[in-house]
């Protein structure tokens, strides 16, 4: 059966290091990735787009990659601050016409 | 605040009530969705909306009722819930349409409106 996982339900960095979250997928064969921030109480937030013929995206302190040989996409935030914590989720069009998944999502915490 | 405005905020409604949810979008999408979010829980699709069609039902219990009026309007009737449809129920658009061979629009997500059904 077709999955996403997020393999890390929470991860607790310090202020100032780099963090690494990762979307693994199985049975998917996917034109494209989104990552999305989501903070309590309010809808998810677009963040970036990386599609299957590249290899990495950057946006500011953000970075994706995607490698569809490892099925496996990783979001690196860098310099964290306190004001990054969020759930992080990863997104997946199981079909190319919009039925986007969502991955459990990984709660991020950095701490001051 | 989000580009995308749902209304209202939170409603509890009784089992055997009728309500609506309502959604508005004034970015010329021409993609809207419903999506449910329970607690922990990652955004489940519900419905899929394009040129103010239907164009993805996910296999949702019919007491949920999905209507677009218009291209910037999508509601979401509500009808003999059950307890456990207590949820985020959360609305979203997108510019590209759903169904063209390379869709990678992102979705533009409202805040959502916080269900419980009593």
């Amino acid at each position: 059966s077709q999955k996403i996982e997020q393999n890390s339900e929470a991860l607790n960095i310090q202020e100032g290091k780099t963090a690494t979250l990762t979307c693994n997928y199985t049975n998917y064969s996917p034109a494209y990735l989104q990552w999305y921030r989501q903070d309590p109480g309010r809808g998810p937030v677009f963040l970036l787009l990386i599609r299957e013929n590249e290899k990495e995206k950057r946006k500011e302190r953000l970075k994706v990659t995607f490698d569809t040989t490892l099925k496996q996409s990783l979001f690196h935030i860098t310099a964290s601050q306190p004001a990054d914590s969020a759930t992080y989720l990863c997104a997946l069009d199981r079909t190319s016409y919009g039925k986007l998944t969502f991955g459990q999502g990984t709660i991020l915490t950095v701490h001051p | 605040d989000t580009e995308v405005t749902q209304t209202p905020k939170h409603l509890v409604m009784g089992m055997t009530n009728k309500k609506s949810l309502k959604c508005e979008q004034h970015m010329g999408h021409r993609a809207m969705y419903w999506y449910k979010q329970k607690a922990k829980k990652p955004p489940e699709l519900m419905f899929v909306y394009s040129y103010e069609k239907l164009s993805i039902n996910e296999s949702v219990p019919s007491r949920f009722s999905p209507e677009c009026p218009n291209s910037s309007l999508l509601n979401l009737h509500l009808h003999a819930l059950q307890p456990e449809d207590s949820a985020l129920y959360l609305c979203a658009s997108s510019q590209d349409w759903v169904g063209t061979s390379v869709f990678n629009s992102p979705l533009h997500f409202g805040n959502g409106t916080r269900l419980t059904v009593t």
